[in-house]
């Protein structure tokens, strides 16, 4: 089955600064990545999703970028506010069938 | 957007106790439901994927027989967690597809997660 890794586990940056996470995944089969920050206690959020027929996506801040080859996908966040600080969640699945989540970056922007 | 609504959003009970977790699709038909367990500071752990009209699909090293999970309708999904002990205190979570070819192919987004459950066993 399927099988993501993330990283880092932990990220802090200055407000401003731009924030990479990173991920990668076993299934080529998989083709819908998508992205989800979740706040404490919260469900996740879907920020950007990005499917594999595409390179790159851009949404104002934040940009996801994929290597089928590679098999791997990051997620970009520029100009980071303190109000971006979340636990963020990179998923892969085949269509928009079960995701399987990587295990999570914790991004703290300090003011 | 879709709308997926889960009760209850917390719940304590005693060891020992079963209790049932309910997930609907509020303004859609989800003929497919999927549940996820998330312990602290972890991620969102598949449990199952569960289907209306037949035996949920439960991923390995799931039991079946403790969490039990019932699609009887097209918008409801329920979960329940049979005679709960301390260890089985976490999050849960499900989420329903949206499929396309059914007047919603202005969202783009398919996959909508449930507010959650947070289960605490004494």
């Amino acid at each position: 089955g399927e099988n993501v890794e993330q990283h880092p586990s932990t990220l802090s940056v200055q407000e401003g600064d731009s924030a990479v996470i990173k991920c990668t995944y076993s299934d080529s089969a998989s083709n819908y990545f998508p992205w989800y920050k979740q706040e404490l206690g919260k469900r996740p959020q879907l920020i950007i999703d990005i499917r594999s027929n595409v390179g790159e996506k851009k949404d104002q801040r934040i940009a996801v970028t994929l290597n089928k080859t590679a098999k791997h996908f990051s997620l970009h966040i520029t100009e980071t506010q303190p109000e971006d600080s979340a636990v963020y969640f990179c998923a892969a699945s085949v269509d928009t069938d079960k995701l399987i989540f990587g295990t999570g970056t914790r991004l703290q922007v300090f003011p | 957007g879709a709308v997926v609504s889960q009760h209850p959003s917390w719940v304590i009970c005693k060891s020992g106790t079963s209790v049932k977790i309910e997930c609907r699709s509020l303004d859609f038909q989800a003929t497919t439901m999927f549940w996820y367990r998330q312990f602290p500071k972890q991620s969102l752990m598949l449990m199952a994927t569960s289907n209306e009209g037949s035996k949920a699909t439960y991923e390995q090293g799931v039991e079946k027989d403790k969490f039990l999970i019932n699609h009887a309708s097209l918008t409801l999904s329920t979960l329940t967690v049979t005679s709960a002990h301390p260890e089985d205190s976490s999050f849960y979570i499900c989420s329903a597809i949206l499929f396309p070819g059914t007047g919603n192919d202005h969202i783009n987004e398919k996959l909508f997660f449930g507010s959650g459950t947070q289960l605490s066993v004494l």
